[in-house]
C-alpha cells in the first residue's frame, strides 16, 4: 500500500522566512501529487498538483514545489512566508489508475508576525 | 458555483447511538468521496462513488458504517451504532473526472461519539 510522510508535524516560523516542507511517497509507478491547505475555518483547499511535464510546480498564493522522481519526494516552497499563511499543509498522491488521496498526516504551519 | 456542501457541520452523540452525515457534491461531479480524519492521525479514504454506484469501498473501517448515493446526487454515511473511535471529522470531496483529477473538498463534520 502506498503511503505519504511529511517530514514535519509542527513548524514555526516569522514573517519572511523562508519555508520548506518536505514530502515522500512510497509508491514507484507512476502517480499525480497534490499540496493541500487548510486554513483556519476553512476547507481543504488544493494549493497546486503534478501530474506531469515540467518537474517544478507552481500554486497558488507564491508557493511551489519540485517532484523529484529519483528520491520520491514532492517538497512544498514559498521565498517568504506571511502571517495569513497560518495554516495546516498536506501532501497527498493519487497512483495511477486509482483515484482516492493518500494523505500524509499534515503539517502544522505557525507564522508569527 | 456552489461547492461541496456538508451537513451537520458538527455532532455530538453517546455511543450506541445512530448519526447520518450528509454530503452534497458540486452539481455536475459524477465522482464523490468519503475520508475521515481521526485525531492525530492523517486524512484516510473511506470509499467512493461513480454516480449512484460504489466504486470502491475498501476503506470502510466495518459493518456498523453505510454509505449510499441515491440518484447519483447527494451521500449519506450512517453510522450504526457509533462507538467512540468513530470520532473525527469526516470528509466529503467531489470531482469531475476520476483517474486523478482534483478533488474538491467540503467543510467536514465533526463526529464526536461519548
Amino acid at each position: 500500500a502506498q503511503s505519504v510522510s511529511q517530514h514535519n508535524h509542527h513548524v514555526i516560523l516569522s514573517e519572511a522566512a523562508s519555508l520548506e516542507l518536505g514530502c515522500n511517497y512510497s509508491y514507484g509507478g507512476t502517480v499525480n501529487l497534490f499540496w493541500y491547505v487548510q486554513y483556519p475555518g476553512q476547507h481543504l483547499q488544493l494549493l497546486l498538483k503534478y501530474f506531469s511535464g515540467d518537474p517544478l510546480v507552481k500554486g497558488i498564493k507564491g508557493f511551489e514545489a519540485e517532484f523529484i522522481k529519483s528520491k520520491f519526494s514532492f517538497n512544498l516552497r514559498k521565498p517568504s512566508v506571511q502571517w495569513s499563511d497560518t495554516a495546516e499543509y498536506f501532501c497527498a498522491v493519487i497512483s495511477s489508475g486509482y483515484s482516492t488521496l493518500t494523505f500524509g498526516k499534515g503539517t502544522m504551519l505557525l507564522v508569527s508576525p | 458555483e456552489a461547492g461541496v456542501t456538508q451537513f451537520p457541520s458538527h455532532s455530538v452523540i453517546e455511543k450506541g447511538q445512530t448519526v447520518t452525515l450528509r454530503c452534497d457534491p458540486i452539481s455536475g461531479h459524477d465522482n464523490l468521496y468519503w475520508y475521515r480524519r481521526v485525531m492525530g492521525k492523517e486524512i484516510k479514504f473511506l470509499l467512493h462513488f461513480v454516480k449512484e454506484s460504489k466504486q470502491d469501498e475498501s476503506g470502510m473501517p466495518n459493518n456498523r458504517f453505510l454509505a449510499e448515493r441515491t440518484g447519483g446526487t447527494y451521500s449519506t454515511l450512517k453510522v450504526q451504532p457509533a462507538e467512540l473511535e468513530d470520532s473525527g471529522v469526516y470528509f466529503c470531496a467531489s470531482s469531475q473526472s476520476a483517474q486523478g483529477g482534483e478533488q474538491y473538498f467540503g467543510p467536514g463534520t465533526r463526529l464526536t461519539v461519548t
